[in-house]
Order: structure tokens, then C-alpha cells, then sequence
């Protein structure tokens, strides 16, 4: 079965401190790839997406992802995150060529000053 | 800076009451979805729409939840009669085309009493 797994519910992270948030999928063919981030009360804006080509996507606010094919993961990095960052992100995986994102539950963000 | 619309953004009603939300998708994009955000169920797609035309909307409660789209420039989604579990954020997205991303708008918060 399609999943997508977030393994870490909430993280909390100094402000200038390094990130890096998890995501395992598990599916059958190359997916469609992307992290969404959700601030309160809002709605969700991609941060990037993979859908092929180089495994090292750049996206923006300054955030990065490494498809890892072998390790069914897709991990969101930051080098040095800001106290803007704190939010709730979403790893996605899309089937290629197909409408049905299965999302998953979401890591929240704390930044401590 | 195109962007996807939703009102209300709030809505509180009772028990019983038909609500209605309404998306507008950004101009030239001929997909549009609908999802349910709830702290127990995480996102939820809800319908998905193709040119106008509703391709799938087996996550819907077909008794009282019904999705349209009278123009390519609205999208609705009314619950009637609503009820207390249909308390959640209603998210709209829309995208240029099946696979392709999709942008979320700012959600509908609903709560019903």
C-alpha cells in the first residue's frame, strides 16, 4: 500500500541551527515528490518538488531536499533556520501522472530564540 | 501574485445548517480539489475535479456533502445538513493539469455547534 511517513511529530530546533526533517514513502514506482509548510492558520505553500533529474532539489526560504531512492526518503534540510521557520511541514508524495496525493501527518516546527 | 481564493474564511453555524464554501482557482489552472484538514484524520481528499468536470469524489459523504463547479472560475463544496464532526479546515487547490502541483488556498475554518 501507498504511505508516506513522518516519523517525528514535533521538533524543536535553536534559531541559526541546522534542520533536517524525515520522510519515508513507500510506493511502487518513481513518485511524484514535494514538501508543503503550513504556518498557522494558513494554508499549505510548496516549499519544492521532485519529480525527476537531479536527487538534490532546491526549493525556497532557503530549504533543500535529497531524493534518496534507495532509502524511499525524501528529506527537507535547512542549514540555518530563522525563527520564520516555525510551522508545520508536510512531506507529499504524488503518484507521477495521477491526481491522488497521500500526505503525510505532518512535523511541527518549534524554534527556540 | 496568482494565488487561490476561499470564503468564508470562518464560519460558525449549528447543527442543521447548510454551508457553503467557495473556491475561486487561479485563472488558467483546470484542476481543482477539495480537502478536509482534522487533527485526527490529517488531510483528507475530499473531490477532484477535471475541465469542470468532477472525476472523483469517493471521499466524500455522499448524503450531505455535494461539490460543483458552475464556471471555471468557482468551485463550491456544500454540506447539508452539517454536522458537528464536519467541524474541520476545508482546503481548495488547484493545478494546471492531472500530476502537475497543486497550489492550496487559505482554507475555510469551519466549526459547527
Amino acid at each position: 500500500a501507498q504511505s508516506v511517513t513522518q516519523p517525528d511529530i514535533h521538533i524543536t530546533v535553536s534559531e541559526g541551527a541546522s534542520l533536517e526533517l524525515r520522510c519515508n514513502y513507500s510506493y511502487g514506482a518513481t513518485p511524484y515528490l514535494f514538501w508543503y509548510v503550513q504556518s498557522p492558520g494558513q494554508g499549505l505553500q510548496l516549499l519544492l518538488k521532485y519529480f525527476s533529474g537531479d536527487t538534490l532539489v532546491q526549493g525556497i526560504k532557503g530549504f533543500e531536499a535529497e531524493f534518496k531512492r534507495s532509502q524511499s526518503s525524501f528529506n527537507l534540510r535547512k542549514p540555518s533556520v530563522h525563527w520564520s521557520d516555525a510551522a508545520e511541514y508536510f512531506c507529499a508524495v504524488g503518484p507521477m501522472g495521477t491526481y491522488k496525493y497521500i500526505f503525510g501527518t505532518g512535523t511541527r516546527l518549534k524554534v527556540l530564540a | 501574485d496568482a494565488r487561490v481564493t476561499q470564503t468564508p474564511r470562518d464560519k460558525v453555524t449549528e447543527m442543521g445548517q447548510e454551508v457553503t464554501m467557495r473556491c475561486q482557482p487561479i485563472l488558467g489552472h483546470n484542476t481543482v480539489f477539495w480537502y478536509r484538514q482534522t487533527m485526527m484524520q490529517g488531510l483528507e481528499l475530499l473531490a477532484y475535479f477535471r475541465n469542470r468536470a468532477p472525476l472523483d469524489d469517493s471521499g466524500m459523504p455522499k448524503d450531505r456533502f455535494s461539490a460543483e463547479m458552475p464556471d471555471a472560475t468557482l468551485a463550491t463544496l456544500k454540506i447539508q445538513p452539517s454536522e458537528p464532526r464536519d467541524s474541520a479546515v476545508y482546503f481548495c487547490a488547484s493545478g494546471l493539469d492531472t500530476g502537475e502541483t497543486q497550489y492550496f488556498g487559505p482554507g475555510t475554518r469551519l466549526l459547527v455547534l
